[in-house]
């Protein structure tokens, strides 16, 4: 009964490889976010999707690519993995007329 | 461009102290300011959150306070205990894009309760 449940939790892979981290919300949220949070604890947002469409793109290099089958899912493709991609990604939702995020539990990223 | 500056970036309280962090948010167009803790290895929760039409919300321990002329906003944990030590995050945004909301976080603040 997670309310935002990502997969994998932790992923451990080579440079240049390519690599996928998925999101479901089951809260019946119309809207998702991935957001990035680097060694240093910064969060910074990456994407946000509003019933499946892109709202927000950060400025995130083209590598990263998300895609939103439907309402409850949002996926996050990253190609050509870098030293720099390791970090913590986090998944959020949100109802669109509602300001308050709820947080998935986080997909521990390290390129090695 | 849009920045949520928030000192201090540790803390260090004795159990039963209080702790205050603040967070200054560069757009006046700004209205609403949640608080998140997040626990070491865990997910960022809400904990607090207020709207530009308010200057002051309490819940139990916890409260906050906005400043709008000053584009400032605090929060203040009363009481401290060891479970509140956490690395806490301030975030400003200023209302929906076509359906979704754009937070802006402060760099973080990690406290530390000492008992």
């Amino acid at each position: 009964d997670t309310a935002v449940s990502q997969t994998p939790k932790y992923l451990v892979t080579q440079m240049g490889n390519d690599k996928s981290i998925k999101c479901e919300q089951n809260l019946g949220h119309d809207t998702m976010y991935w957001y990035k949070q680097d060694s240093k604890k910064f969060l910074k947002i990456m994407f946000s999707y509003n019933n499946k469409e892109l709202i927000i793109n950060e400025t995130v290099p083209n590598r990263f690519s998300p895609k939103s089958p439907d309402k409850a899912h949002l996926n996050l493709h990253i190609n050509s993995l870098e030293l720099g991609d390791s970090a913590v990604y986090f998944c959020a939702s949100s109802r669109s007329t509602s300001y308050g995020y709820t947080f998935g539990s986080g997909t521990r990223l390290t390129v090695v | 461009g849009e920045n949520v500056e928030q000192h201090p970036s540790t803390l260090s309280v004795q159990e039963g102290d209080s702790a205050v962090i603040k967070c200054t948010y560069s757009d006046s167009a700004s209205n609403y300011f949640p608080w998140y803790k997040q626990e070491l290895g865990k997910r960022p929760q809400l904990i607090i959150d207020i709207r530009s039409n308010v200057g002051e919300k309490k819940d139990q321990r916890i409260a906050v306070t906005l400043n709008k002329t000053a584009k400032h906003f605090s929060l203040h944990i009363t009481e401290t205990q060891p479970e509140d030590s956490a690395v806490y995050f301030c975030a400003a945004s200023k209302g929906a894009t076509s359906g979704t909301y754009k937070y802006i976080f402060g760099t973080g603040t990690r406290l530390k309760v000492l008992a």
